[in-house]
């Protein structure tokens, strides 16, 4: 079975804190993924990966960056967290070579105070 | 910019009936299209993936359908039970881009 996991399921930071997410798939995926999930707005992406070192920007980068130093590992980086960025974040991976589904973590709540 | 719209939002059903989620996109040149299961605060659960050139898949009491041309997708859920209570997502795949535009979801409660 694909395992995604996220560092945290729970986090509270305060408005300026710089904020790491981590995310790690042990599926050898070449894709990753960061969405935030909004009540009413639904799954929108931040920003995607397709290979080591490589990222693109989803829908909503503003205020966020990524690295992936590591095939399994893609971290979303709030780079000075504001109230605005307070919601769900998943991390998804999945296979290149083909119409391959994602596999999604559980889930972050980040509170930013 | 793909746009993905479901409906009903919400819906409540007693425990053994049949019934139809719905879900419509604005650009066609899709690659795929698939349905999630979310349970609340939980990950995303993949259901069913739909290739462009596929007009169903069938997955025990689920079975989706997909007409391209019209923009539209249905899931189809059959003699439900209280343990498909969740929030159906519907996402779609172009061609050309990897990542997932998702619809707002139908939350469904299967009432005992």
């Amino acid at each position: 079975d694909v395992k995604v996991t996220q560092s945290s399921r729970y986090l509270v930071k305060r408005t300026g804190e710089k904020v790491f997410l981590e995310c790690v798939q042990d599926m050898d995926h070449e894709n990753m993924f960061w969405y935030r999930q909004d009540p009413g707005l639904g799954l929108r992406l931040i920003y995607f990966s397709y290979d080591v070192k490589m990222k693109e920007k989803g829908d909503i980068p503003e205020g966020y960056s990524v690295s992936r130093e590591k095939k399994e590992r893609f971290s979303l980086i709030l780079e000075s967290a504001s109230t605005n960025q307070t919601s769900m974040y998943l991390c998804a991976s999945s296979f290149s070579g083909g119409p391959e589904t994602q596999y999604f973590g559980p889930g972050t709540r980040l509170l930013v105070l | 910019k793909q746009e993905v719209t479901q409906i009903p939002a919400a819906l409540s059903v007693p425990e053994g009936e049949n019934l139809v989620l719905n879900c419509s996109f604005t650009d066609s040149a899709i690659y795929n299209l698939q349905w999630f299961r979310q349970d609340p605060g939980k990950g995303l659960t993949s259901l069913l993936l739909i290739q462009s050139s596929q007009r169903e898949q069938t997955s025990g009491r689920l079975n989706a359908s997909l007409d391209k041309s019209s923009g539209r997708s249905t899931l189809y859920i059959a003699a439900s039970q209280p343990g498909d209570s969740a929030t159906y997502l519907c996402a779609v795949e172009n061609t050309g881009r990897r990542a997932l535009t998702f619809g707002s979801g139908t939350r469904l409660q299967v009432q005992p």
